[in-house]
Formats: structure tokens, C-alpha cells, sequence
């Protein structure tokens, strides 16, 4: 079945930086990518949708500023954290969805951790 | 109200076991259903769409009930390998709704 990768699994960083995680769908083109957000023992919130070529969809309550999408590419969507804090540690997920395919491909997931 | 509810459970089983988990929805437009399930600090994996029919893939049984906007999934002779969170899950528009998740413990 189809592949999406997602790096880094991991993040450890300071606050104040900027995380950078990268989603790429490996055998079929993502159309769409959808970020996604989970905080221990609830469910997976959606953050943005984005569409290649153009910019992202933010759901209410997400600032665009702080969390950058950059979807240049069929196979590449990249989600940066800016100026990461404490309370932005969470579960980051992304899935890809191909043209007219309803189905949902997930990447493994990102645990950031912000000290 | 949430948009898509859950139990959170956790559902304690022994081995053998019949279990089943619920899940409303609120929204009415909501067209396309499914169970996921995600183990801990992994990513979701679809186990199944619901028809409005009612659908069975092996031990897995889903229900849709569009009235009650009710979906359920019943898990017949639970296994140890089925411990994990059961994610209901509805679309909005081209955008998928996820519950919280019913934790799901099967013990030998």
C-alpha cells in the first residue's frame, strides 16, 4: 500500500527554536496533506489542510504564523514549529491523500518535546 | 458537545472476550465513517470503513446507525494483540473528524 514517511520521529529542542518536520507521500502524489496535533489521551486535531501549490487551511484556533506549511510539491509538505515552547510538546501527525482517493495515508508521527 | 464521542474507557478484558465500543456523531452531513485503531505514540490505521448496512471484516463488526447517528464496533474473541485505542471517526467535508478513543486492555 501506499507509503507516507515522516521525519524525524523525535525532537528534543529548546524553547524558542524552530522545529521543522517533513511528510513525504513515496508512491503516489499527495494532492492533499493534512497536519495533525494530539496532546496525551485526546484525540488527533486537525490543524491545517494543504493543498499543493497553495497555501494551507488553518482550523480556528491555529495561528498560520506559528505554524508554518509549506506543501511545494506533489510528494512534500513540511510543517515548522516557530519560536517552539513548552506548551506546543505534542504528538504531530500528518496524512496524505492522493487525487479522488478518499483513503488516508498517515506518517509515523513526530514526538516534540520542547524544554 | 464534542463532535465525535467516545467512551474513553478502558475496556478490561480477559482473552476470549466479546467487546464492544460506541460512538455518536453530530454532525448529520457526515457521510463517510470509519474505525481506526492506534497504538501508543503510533500513527492511526484504518481497520475498517462502516456502510450503512453494517459491515464484518473476521472477528471485527461495525454498525451504522444514521437516526441515532450511532456507529459501534464489536470485537469477537478478543486477542492480546487487539490492546489499543479504537478511534471512531466521521468526515466533515473532505476532512476527517477523530474521536478521542476507547482503550482497549485484553488480559491473558
Amino acid at each position: 500500500g501506499a507509503v507516507v514517511s515522516q521525519h524525524p520521529s523525535r525532537v528534543i529542542c529548546k524553547s524558542g527554536t524552530s522545529v521543522k518536520i517533513e511528510c513525504r507521500s513515496l508512491d503516489f502524489q499527495a494532492t492533499t496533506m493534512f497536519w495533525y496535533r494530539q496532546f496525551p489521551k485526546q484525540s488527533l486535531m486537525l490543524m491545517a489542510t494543504s493543498n499543493e501549490g497553495s497555501k494551507a487551511t488553518y482550523e480556528q484556533g491555529v495561528e498560520k504564523d506559528k505554524f508554518l506549511i509549506n506543501h511545494a510539491s506533489l510528494t512534500l509538505s513540511t510543517l515548522t514549529v516557530t519560536s517552539a515552547h513548552p506548551e506546543d510538546s505534542s504528538f504531530y501527525i500528518c496524512s496524505a491523500q492522493g487525487a479522488g482517493n478518499e483513503k488516508l495515508f498517515f506518517g509515523s508521527g513526530t514526538q516534540l518535546s520542547v524544554l | 458537545r464534542k463532535e465525535v464521542e467516545q467512551d474513553p474507557g478502558p475496556f478490561n478484558v480477559p482473552e476470549g472476550a466479546t467487546v464492544a465500543f460506541n460512538c455518536t456523531y453530530s454532525n448529520s452531513a457526515s457521510q463517510s465513517f470509519f474505525w481506526y485503531r492506534q497504538d501508543c505514540r503510533k500513527e492511526p490505521k484504518l481497520l475498517m470503513s462502516v456502510y450503512s448496512s453494517g459491515n464484518e471484516d473476521g472477528r471485527f463488526t461495525a454498525q451504522l446507525n444514521r437516526a441515532s447517528q450511532y456507529i459501534s464496533l464489536l470485537i469477537r474473541d478478543s486477542k492480546l494483540s487487539d490492546s489499543a485505542t479504537y478511534l471512531c471517526v466521521v468526515n466533515r467535508g473532505n476532512k476527517l473528524v477523530f474521536g478521542a478513543g476507547t482503550i482497549l486492555r485484553v488480559k491473558s
